[in-house]
């Protein structure tokens, strides 16, 4: 019930294309979902977030579809680019404002010039 | 912004000694920071949450005893290795509870990074 899964664990993208990413979750009680860009020796970096009241939200190239009713969401990212090749985790709240995340498995994403 | 650091970057160290890795929370107080590990193309396995004030909360299967957290001001967080081994070789991550306002949601931002090589 604790359990975050992401798909794919790998993607290759055309640059200019759309990539997309996407996670399930079983408990209902999960309140917030980010996502996190992680580059190869870095710290993983909040890319975006969404509360399970909204069903999208954009910021710039990126957007989180959530459907609630089907525990699913996912990551889009438009017109992919090479500096956007990283390792991207889903990721889902539990206990409370300042609880912990789950963490999904992870999705590298290669964008080809 | 919400900055979260890390000290040291890297360290290497001799089986048998402890290391200590800082965590701070730059422009913000964290009440609240975590402590992660991850292995080479895995993804995070939280080990701990560490309380201001409070003693951390270990997740199952994490010893206590050798991963020692004390979060002794709002913005400090430490874990120190104690009697590491060579599988104790990984990269320790922390992160911090933040949020812009009181009406915000918290938002978790994470530090840099720390590898951790045990000869």
């Amino acid at each position: 019930q604790q359990q975050v899964k992401q798909s794919p664990q790998s993607l290759i993208v055309q640059k200019g294309g759309i990539s997309i990413i996407n996670c399930a979750y079983e408990n209902t009680a999960f309140d917030y979902f980010p996502w996190y860009q992680q580059f190869p020796g870095k710290g993983p970096a909040l890319l975006i977030a969404i509360r399970p009241d909204v069903s999208e939200k954009k910021e710039g190239r990126f957007t989180i579809s959530f459907n609630k009713s089907a525990k699913q969401f996912s990551l889009h990212i438009m017109d992919s680019q090479p500096g956007d090749s990283a390792t991207y985790f889903c990721a889902a709240r539990a206990g409370g404002s300042q609880g912990n995340l789950i963490f999904g498995k992870g999705t590298k994403l290669s964008v080809k010039p | 912004g919400a900055v979260v650091s890390q000290h040291p970057s890297w360290v290497i160290c001799k089986s048998g000694t402890s290391v200590k890795i800082e965590c701070r929370s730059l422009d913000f107080q964290a009440t609240t920071m975590f402590w992660y590990r991850q292995f080479p193309k895995q993804s995070l396995m939280l080990m701990a949450t560490s309380n201001e004030g409070s003693k951390a909360t270990y997740e199952q299967g994490v010893e206590k005893d050798k991963f020692l957290i004390n979060h002794a001001s709002l913005t400090l967080s430490t874990l120190t290795v104690t009697s590491a081994h060579p599988e104790d070789s990984s990269f320790y991550i922390c992160s911090a509870n933040f949020r812009a306002s009181l009406v915000s949601s918290y938002e978790q931002y994470f530090g840099p990074g720390t590898r951790l090589t045990v000869t």
